[in-house]
């Protein structure tokens, strides 16, 4: 099934703001509202920044937002900060494909 | 605090089968509306989801590995397994589990996941 597509790369400097476009279709991010972020840094497992969209769990910085437009979700990260660098994919729920992941974005902090 | 731990063999030969178990501890496998699921990740590529499966023995999969690939739960032992047949090189990944949240759809605890290597 067809990964979400992201930019392979975004980079930024200390105290700026980024932000990753995660693009799908209007057989997912265009028809739920179920868009989450995960962080992910070299060697580790997926850590969730963001659900549904726009939510943050307990213990994510408030730097770090969601937002969706049509068929395409967002992440932004204000204030960036070097422990910010780490791959970023969005995963969407798809209905019947269950769900879908996106292609990975690179975030190198300058 | 949940944990889920991957458990199994590091290499796996070509056609035979991949089989990984998660262990739950710090909660329930049992728990209503969540689901426990698979996540794949090729050395340098991204995130595949492989399939979840709820308490009741319900399962759903990828698509383009349904196939292929068999989830169970056993509840008496808070765990849930994959099994994934008839393996090739494209197969080996990092093989994650990780609780989904039912409705909203999220993964919120994640294994630290376990490299399959398919070779012979």
């Amino acid at each position: 099934q067809s990964a979400l597509t992201q930019p392979a790369s975004v980079s930024g400097s200390p105290g700026q703001s980024i932000t990753i476009s995660c693009t799908g279709t209007s057989s997912d991010v265009g028809s739920y509202n179920l868009v989450s972020w995960y962080q992910q840094h070299p060697g580790k497992a997926p850590k969730l920044m963001i659900y549904e969209g726009s939510k943050r769990p307990s213990g994510v910085s408030n730097r770090f937002s969601g937002s969706k437009s049509g068929n395409t979700a967002s992440l932004t990260i204000s204030g960036l900060q070097a422990e910010d660098e780490a791959d970023y994919y969005c995963c969407s729920y798809a209905g019947s494909r269950g769900g879908v992941f996106g292609t990975g974005t690179k975030v190198t902090v300058l | 605090q949940l944990q889920l731990q991957e458990s199994g063999p590091g290499l796996v030969k070509p056609s035979e089968t991949l089989s990984l178990t998660c262990i739950v501890s710090g909660g329930s496998v049992s728990s209503t509306g969540y689901y426990w699921g698979w996540i794949r990740q090729p050395p340098g590529k991204g995130l595949e989801w492989i399939g979840s499966i709820y308490y009741s023995g319900s399962t759903y999969y990828n698509p383009s590995l349904k196939s292929r690939i068999t989830i169970s739960v056993d509840t008496s032992k808070n765990h849930f397994s994959l099994k994934l047949n008839s393996v090739t090189a494209a197969d080996t990944a990092v093989y994650y589990c990780a609780r989904r949240v039912g409705g909203p759809y999220y993964f919120d605890f994640w294994g630290h996941g376990t490299l399959v290597t398919v070779s012979s």
